[in-house]
């Protein structure tokens, strides 16, 4: 079963506006990752924020935590036609070890 | 610095044919993992290696062996491949376990591309 789930399953912007996606997830969690995948290539790390933290920030990319409603959010904001891509959740699930959500896919036209 | 690397990149296999997948990484990552990815559900971890010579199983380990021989090697097996088997394998390691308060990030191969008729 998957510990992260994000919302929305797709998202389609054009160039210049923002993007926010959500993920949700059941247990309480250390810290909570954030990756991208562009198609046919491997994950690559965005960000991680911890259980203290509420917010973080990267460059274009803002990330929110709320443990107690379990979830969080990642905002990119004016977005670029290379940002479209897959973006994953991930929080330790009941392995231990890191589970993903099944992802957001982010189209942007310019 | 190549960071993860995997071999080989495609492969198609008959039912009953076995194989093997090769991960290398050159950052010193104690943790390697083995995730499988499939449409609409996301990555599921297969199998998993704390430090060289130990492995354990993740969600997903039955069809699947794996070894670490070597720290930064890491090796997928499939000793009778069936077509549930037709997936994205992706390698990763770490230089912490991500459950940790302090935890860091995975690194992530290119993938390898199965396909089992």
């Amino acid at each position: 079963s998957q510990q992260g789930e994000e919302d929305p399953q797709a998202l389609s912007i054009q160039e210049g506006e923002n993007a926010t996606m959500n993920c949700s997830y059941k247990t309480s969690i250390n810290n909570l990752q954030w990756y991208r995948q562009n198609s046919g290539r491997g994950l690559v790390h965005l960000i991680l924020i911890r259980s203290n933290e509420r917010e973080k920030h990267s460059g274009r990319l803002r990330v929110t935590l709320d443990t107690s409603k379990k979830s969080s959010s990642l905002l990119i904001t004016a977005s670029r036609a290379a940002d479209t891509a897959s973006y994953f959740c991930a929080t330790e699930g009941s392995w231990g070890k890191l589970q993903f959500g099944a992802g957001t896919q982010v189209v942007v036209t310019p | 610095n190549a960071g993860v690397t995997q071999t080989p990149k495609f492969r198609v296999l008959k039912t009953g044919q076995s194989m093997t997948l090769l991960c290398a990484q050159d950052m010193n990552h104690e943790y390697m993992y083995w995730y499988r990815q499939d449409p609409g559900m996301g990555l599921r971890l297969i199998h998993y290696s704390v430090g060289e010579g130990t492995t354990a199983k993740g969600e997903v380990p039955d069809g699947y062996n794996v070894s670490r021989l070597k720290k930064q090697n890491f090796l997928l097996g499939l000793e009778s491949a069936a077509p549930s088997q037709t997936s994205v394998y992706f390698c990763a390691s770490s230089y912490s376990l991500p459950g940790q308060m302090y935890a860091g990030e995975l690194f992530f191969g290119e993938g390898s591309r199965l396909t089992v008729l």
